[in-house]
Order: structure tokens, then C-alpha cells, then sequence
């Protein structure tokens, strides 16, 4: 079936280094957005984007639609030690349902 | 914040029992969904329901059923579990007439089967 594909698959950071991650696919989707999944939790949404091209932020997190719409990109600046997790893109074409990506999961070292 | 609860949070059972796992929301929200997730794998959609008295089954095809008989309780049920069941399972809301993207999620139920 459908898949996105994350990479990295795994980050070892510093505190205070940025971090970029990606979420790759084979389909076009309309609407791209990433979760942050704590252990131990559920996801929580943290940014959902709806055009191709758009550039949406929320706080330290910037996240990108990429332009073909295949893909979708996620940055974290001056990362701190609560920022660890998993973080999942997920995509969604027309009416159809989430589709979650293979997630990249984030260590923050002090 | 999101108020949707699932219990038990953990549950270790052996071959063949009968199982429910419960989640309930206080948001009024009437779509409601069930994913299964393997440790640090991506979630997978088992089942959702629209409304109540409406059910569907997801993507991933799961030998699990749900009903929805109050809109805010969506329970799932197992009837023989066996040890090819265990994962994670977790429930999520999302609000009528918003964006389905806009999922709210339980913290999980982590079951095993041995």
C-alpha cells in the first residue's frame, strides 16, 4: 500500500544544534502534517500544510509543502532537550484518510 | 487539550482470551478512529466510525471489531487474542465539520499477548 518514507531514520543532536528531516512519497498528496509522538503517548499535531510551496512555522518549527507535492519538509532550530520524540509526517489526498509516515525519532544530548 | 482516555493503558493477556479495549472523548467530537502501531513504526488505520450506529474498517486489515453505540465511547474488541495482536493501539477524535487531519489522540493502550 502507500508509504511515505522519513529520513533520517534516527538523529543524535546536541542542544542548541538544527535539525532538518523529510518525508518523501511516491503520490501526490494535498494536505502534508507533522506529529510529535512522546513515549508512552499519542501523536500531537504540530503544523498541517495545504498548498504546495507553503512555508508554515510554529515556534522553533518551520515546515515546508514541497512543490512537486510528493514531499514535505520539517526544520527544528536551537533544539532543547523537550524536543525529543518521534516526529511523523502524514499525508492526505482528497477525502482519503491519514496516511502516517515511517518517523524520524530525535535525541537531544545537553 | 485534548480530553480522549483509553484503558487500560497496559495489558498482558494470554492466547485466546477476549479482550475490550476501551476509549471514550468528552469533546463531542463525532469521528472517531482506531490505529495500531508497532514500537516506533508508523500508525496504521484499523477501523473509524463517522457517527454513531457507523463503522468502517481502515487500512490495515485487523481481526478486531468496533462498535460505536454512544458518540463518545468507541470501543474495540478482540475476540481471540493471540500473540500476532500485540502492539500498540491508540484512539483518536477528530471535531465535525473541521478538518479530519485534526486528530486528537489517547495516550495508547499497550497490549501483549503471550
Amino acid at each position: 500500500g502507500q508509504q511515505l518514507n522519513q529520513s533520517p531514520q534516527s538523529m543524535f543532536i546536541q542542544e542548541g544544534e538544527d535539525v532538518s528531516m523529510n518525508c518523501t512519497s511516491s503520490s501526490i498528496f494535498n494536505t502534508w502534517l507533522w506529529y510529535k509522538q512522546e513515549p508512552g503517548e499519542g501523536p500531537v499535531l504540530l503544523i498541517a500544510l495545504y498548498k504546495a510551496g507553503e512555508l508554515t512555522s510554529n515556534g522553533r518549527l518551520t515546515a515546508q509543502f514541497g512543490i512537486t507535492r510528493k514531499d514535505s519538509f520539517l526544520n527544528i532550530s536551537a533544539s532543547i532537550p523537550s524536543d525529543v520524540g518521534i516526529y511523523f509526517c502524514a499525508g492526505q489526498r482528497n477525502t482519503d484518510k491519514l496516511i502516517f509516515g515511517t518517523g524520524t525519532r530525535l535525541q537531544v544530548f545537553p | 487539550e485534548a480530553d480522549i482516555y483509553q484503558t487500560p493503558r497496559y495489558l498482558v493477556i494470554g492466547t485466546g482470551k477476549k479482550i475490550t479495549l476501551e476509549c471514550s472523548q468528552t469533546m463531542g467530537h463525532d469521528k472517531m478512529y482506531w490505529y495500531q502501531q508497532d514500537p516506533g513504526m508508523e500508525l496504521h488505520l484499523i477501523h473509524y466510525s463517522y457517527g454513531v450506529n457507523s463503522t468502517e474498517k481502515g487500512d490495515l486489515s485487523s481481526e478486531s471489531t468496533v462498535s460505536r453505540i454512544r458518540t463518545e465511547h468507541f470501543p474495540l474488541t478482540l475476540e481471540s487474542a493471540r500473540p500476532s495482536h500485540t502492539s500498540q493501539y491508540l484512539c483518536a477524535s477528530s471535531k465535525s465539520g473541521g478538518p479530519e487531519y485534526e486528530q486528537y489522540f489517547g495516550p495508547g493502550t499497550r497490549l501483549t499477548v503471550t
